[in-house]
């Protein structure tokens, strides 16, 4: 079955450059979309449709895509980056699938 | 500005079935769009459950489907999810969101969903 595969952590210093990726087969064909889960709250959209940011969405954050494989890229990473943040897509029926998602850590 | 409110049962019993209700204001249901419901097991990842348009036409994760039912009541703008023949594995935070397709754009706080006896 289809699987979006992401890495388990990504530690960073702050004001350094985190990237965070997100692989699947489907992505070629389909926009992939990221969401930041800070502990205890629900997911909030910071990317959509491979590389848009929603309104409010601080330009530090940016998007990716490149084959099989998306990339979030936080440039001059803060303390309140810190959270989990999981890419999402869909495969050809409409299925919609999420990464096992990434805890981005700020040192 | 869009919110969302997830309720029901935080406690439900094996075998039975789960029932929550999301809660839409600042936006009309009957304006479009699709709503959807996602769970996240404590301490693990997100899975999409399934959407549905104020049509009632619906989508449903492949791996639920046969238990899953999602509806809509546009007149109290709001829908609803039942997960039938619950397990400690469907144990989880339950969330409702909107879905431009195939996105979240507005999620409610969630509410925890335990399958204990």
């Amino acid at each position: 079955s289809y699987e979006l595969t992401q890495p388990p952590s990504v530690s960073v210093s702050p004001g350094q450059t985190a990237r965070i990726t997100c692989s699947g087969d489907a992505l070629p064909k389909q926009y992939a979309y990221w969401y930041q889960q800070k502990p205890g709250q629900a997911p909030v959209l910071v990317i959509y449709k491979d590389s848009e940011r929603p309104s409010g969405i601080p330009e530090r954050f940016s998007g990716s895509s490149s084959g099989t494989t998306v990339t979030l890229t936080i440039s001059g990473v803060q303390a309140e980056d810190e959270a989990d943040y999981y890419c999402q897509s869909a495969d050809s029926s409409a299925t919609y699938l999420f990464g096992g998602g990434t805890k981005l850590t700020v040192l | 500005q869009v919110q969302l409110q997830e309720s029901g049962p935080g406690l439900v019993k094996p075998s039975e079935t789960l029932s929550l209700t999301c809660a839409v204001s600042g936006y009309s249901i009957s304006s479009g769009y699709y709503w959807g419901w996602i769970r996240q097991p404590p301490g693990k990842g997100l899975e999409w459950i399934g959407s549905i348009y104020h049509s009632g036409s619906t989508y449903y994760n492949p791996s639920l489907k046969s238990r899953v039912t999602i509806s809509v009541d546009t007149s109290k703008n709001q829908f609803s999810l039942k997960l039938s023949s619950v397990t400690a594995a469907d144990t989880a935070v339950y969330y409702c969101a909107r879905d431009p397709r195939p996105y979240f754009d507005y999620w409610g706080q969630g509410t925890l969903v335990t399958v204990s006896s």
